[in-house]
Parts: C-alpha cells; sequence; structure tokens
C-alpha cells in the first residue's frame, strides 16, 4: 500500500529565508507525485506534479521539487519565501496520473516570522 | 463552472440528524473524489467516482456514510444519523485524467 510521511509537523522561518519541506513516500511502481497547499479555511491548490521526465520540477509561487528515487523522497524548496507563503502544505502520492485515489501525508504547517 | 463547487461552505447538525453535502465537479472532469479532514489531520480518503460508478468505496467509515453521482457530474455524499466524530471538513476534488485534482473549498461539518 501506498504511504506518505511528512516528518515535520511544524516549520517556521524567517521572511526572505530558504525553505525545504520534506516529504517521503512508500510505493512500489513509479510514483506519481504531489504537492498541495491548503489556506486557513480554504481548499487545497496545486502547487506542483512529477510524473515523469526531468526530476526537478517547477510550480507556481516560486516552489520546486525534487524527486529522488533513490531517496524515495520528493522534497519542496523555495529560495526565499514571503509572507503570504504561510499555510499547510501537503505531499501526496497517486498510483498513475489522477485517476485513482491519492494518499496524503499529514501536512507541515509553515509559519513565517517578519 | 470554472471551479469545483461544494455547498453549504458551512453546516451545524444535531446528533443524529442526516446531512447532506453537495459537490459541483468542474464541467468535463469525468473523475471526482471525496476526502475528510479532520481538525489537524491529513485527508482521509472516502470514496472515488468514475463517471458515475464508484470503483472504490474503500474509504468510507461506516454504512451511515454514502455517496452517488448522477449525469457524471453533481455528487451527494450522505451521511445518516450524524456522530460527534462525523465532525470535519469534507473535501470534493475532481480531475481529468494527467492533471492532478482539484478540489473545491470543503464543507465544514459539526455535529452537535
Amino acid at each position: 500500500a501506498q504511504s506518505v510521511t511528512q516528518p515535520d509537523i511544524h516549520i517556521t522561518v524567517s521572511e526572505g529565508a530558504s525553505l525545504e519541506l520534506r516529504c517521503n513516500y512508500s510505493y512500489g511502481a513509479t510514483p506519481y507525485l504531489f504537492w498541495y497547499v491548503q489556506s486557513p479555511g480554504q481548499g487545497l491548490q496545486l502547487l506542483l506534479k512529477y510524473f515523469s521526465g526531468d526530476t526537478l520540477v517547477q510550480g507556481i509561487k516560486g516552489f520546486e521539487a525534487e524527486f529522488k528515487r533513490s531517496q524515495s523522497s520528493f522534497n519542496l524548496r523555495k529560495p526565499s519565501v514571503h509572507w503570504s507563503d504561510a499555510a499547510e502544505y501537503f505531499c501526496a502520492v497517486g498510483e498513475n496520473q489522477g485517476a485513482q485515489k491519492l494518499v496524503f501525508g499529514q501536512g507541515t504547517r509553515l509559519t513565517i516570522n517578519p | 463552472g470554472a471551479g469545483v463547487s461544494q455547498s453549504p461552505s458551512n453546516k451545524v447538525t444535531e446528533k443524529g440528524k442526516d446531512v447532506e453535502l453537495r459537490c459541483d465537479p468542474i464541467s468535463g472532469h469525468t473523475a471526482l473524489y471525496w476526502y475528510r479532514q479532520s481538525l489537524g489531520q491529513g485527508l482521509e480518503f472516502l470514496i472515488y467516482f468514475q463517471g458515475n460508478s464508484a470503483p472504490d468505496k474503500s474509504g468510507l467509515p461506516s454504512d451511515r456514510f454514502s455517496a452517488e453521482r448522477t449525469g457524471g457530474s453533481v455528487s451527494t455524499l450522505t451521511i445518516q444519523r450524524t456522530q460527534q466524530e462525523d465532525s470535519a471538513v469534507y473535501l470534493c476534488a475532481s480531475s481529468r485524467l494527467g492533471y492532478g485534482y482539484t478540489f473545491g473549498s470543503g464543507t465544514r461539518l459539526t455535529v452537535v
């Protein structure tokens, strides 16, 4: 069965600092990987996705993520965070390109210090 | 529509009552999903529709939960005899193959 682990429940960074949110997955075949962001009281917005090809994927809002098969990881990064990036971030793994269910991690809450 | 629409946005109900939650997916999206998000928790899969059929309903927590989809479009999630542990945000998402999910804003259900 697929599973996703986000080791950090809560991260605090200063505005302008770099960010890396960790995600590890367990899946036997080639995974389809996603990062979503959820602002308070809102639904989830897709930041980026990896299906195949280049292992470094670019997303919206200046985020990127790198797929590392050897480490079963798909960490999310941003070079310089903005106060508006404060939100909950979810990593998810799917069996294929979106036709079946995604399994989500527990989420990482990001706080930005001014 | 432009996005996934869920109604109501908030629902407070008394324990033991039945509730219906509605989801209007993006036009043309054949797949539709229901998830539940409890306070401080991740997303728990409930059920997945492809067209009007539900190939995977493995996440429905009990027989008090049911869902249907009609016309390959609108879906309704019904919870019978609500319990306090049913309190959560219920999220609906739709997708077109290969493009990931688009989520609605959710229905916040509070059972008192």
